[in-house]
Parts: C-alpha cells; sequence; structure tokens
C-alpha cells in the first residue's frame, strides 16, 4: 500500500520557471492538502480540497495553484517560481471531519534560483 | 496571535528523564487535537490523538484542557530514539471544510 506519493522528491528551479508538483493517495481519502515547511516557521497550508473538483485557499495561497480533477490527486502549480518559494513542500490526505489523522507524503525539497 | 503555538525548544535531556511539551490554540471550536512527531528531513507521523479525558500510550501521555485551550505531551523515561521535533496539531471545522494547523514544532535532543 503506497498511501500518499509525491513526485518529484527534488527540483532545483530557475526564477520564472513553472513546475508541477504531483500528490497521489490510494486511500481513498476526501480531503488533501498541501503545506510548505521553511526553518522556524513550521507546517503552513497553501492550500486543500474537500473533495474531487473543489479547491480551498490556507494560510500562505500566492503564488501557487491547485488543481484536484481526481479524487485520488492533488496537483501543485508554481507558474513563475520565485526564490521565497525554495522550500519544502508536503502533501497529505485524510478522512473528513471528526477525529481523523492526516497521512503525510515523503516531501518534494524545491530550490528556486 | 498564531492559531497554534509552542515552544520552539530545543529541549536538551539526559535519556530516562521525563519531559513535558505545551501548546496552545485560539480557536474556541476546534474539535480534534493531535500529537504528530517529525524526524529529521522526514515527513511527519501521528504520534498520538489527545482525547478530553487524557490519553496515555506506552510512555507517552496526552492530555487537553478545553477551557484553557491547551495541550501537553508528556514522555517518561526519554529514549535516544525519541529525538525528534513534535508537532501539535489542531483540526477544526472552517466555512471551506476540515482544515489542519499546525504548531512550529518543538525540538527534543534526548542524550547520553
Amino acid at each position: 500500500n503506497a498511501g500518499v506519493t509525491q513526485t518529484p522528491k527534488f527540483r532545483v528551479l530557475k526564477t520564472g520557471q513553472s513546475m508541477t508538483l504531483l500528490c497521489a493517495q490510494d486511500m481513498n481519502h476526501e480531503y488533501m492538502y498541501w503545506y510548505r515547511q521553511d526553518p522556524g516557521m513550521g507546517l503552513r497550508l497553501i492550500h486543500y480540497s474537500v473533495g474531487e473538483g473543489t479547491t480551498a485557499k490556507g494560510e500562505v495561497p500566492d503564488g501557487y495553484n491547485v488543481s484536484r480533477l481526481k479524487k485520488q490527486n492533488f496537483l501543485l502549480g508554481l507558474e513563475s517560481a520565485a526564490p521565497s518559494q525554495t522550500s519544502v513542500y508536503f502533501c497529505a490526505s485524510s478522512y473528513p471531519a471528526g477525529v481523523t489523522e492526516a497521512f503525510f507524503g515523503q516531501g518534494t525539497r524545491l530550490t528556486v534560483v | 496571535r498564531k492559531e497554534v503555538e509552542q515552544d520552539p525548544g530545543p529541549f536538551n535531556v539526559p535519556e530516562g528523564a521525563t519531559v513535558a511539551f505545551n501548546c496552545t490554540y485560539s480557536n474556541s471550536a476546534s474539535q480534534s487535537f493531535f500529537w504528530y512527531r517529525q524526524d529529521c528531513r522526514k515527513e511527519p507521523k501521528l504520534l498520538m490523538s489527545v482525547y478530553s479525558s487524557g490519553n496515555e500510550d506506552g510512555r507517552f501521555t496526552a492530555q487537553l484542557n478545553r477551557a484553557s485551550q491547551y495541550i501537553s505531551l508528556l514522555i517518561r523515561d526519554s529514549k535516544l530514539s525519541d529525538s525528534a521535533t513534535y508537532l501539535c496539531v489542531v483540526n477544526g471545522i472552517t466555512g471551506g471544510g476540515n482544515k489542519l494547523t499546525f504548531g512550529t514544532g518543538t525540538q527534543l535532543k534526548v542524550e547520553l
């Protein structure tokens, strides 16, 4: 059982380039999340989705777009990368509401130069 | 004020010590609470859920105080393998649905 899989695991981008991070889960979870983690800042929510075809903004959505065309996939896009987007990105998924654990992917280390 | 606040540490303790972490949250409507563990350069993983009555899992005890809006984690008989960052997580229902909010984490270093 793969759980939550993120691709790629590492990437170096030049300023202004675009890329898409893919998150796939095989647990039939309704909810999916994208977080970024920076030193001293903890995990900050970028965008999240409560179901196929729906997305919502989190705490730090600027500069990112997302899509949830299929229940099992949640894509995070950077249209024009900036050095401030250098971070570790984590995807997570969970069942909705109540006492529910979130499962994380292994993270994507992105450097924008 | 941050939604979830933790002392970042680091807490440096000798092996066998007892150590406690606290976490405060600002949204009184928050419904469920967790402690996650994160090892260096790895993804967070659930350590334990936190229930109103308090709960224990081996050497770990979690407690919730809704009136004061804080959560605690107690680790007894610390092991070297307990060295990690401990994240306090609060789950609240918003207009957009279920949302997990993480604290910045408390770093624990257990030493010989």
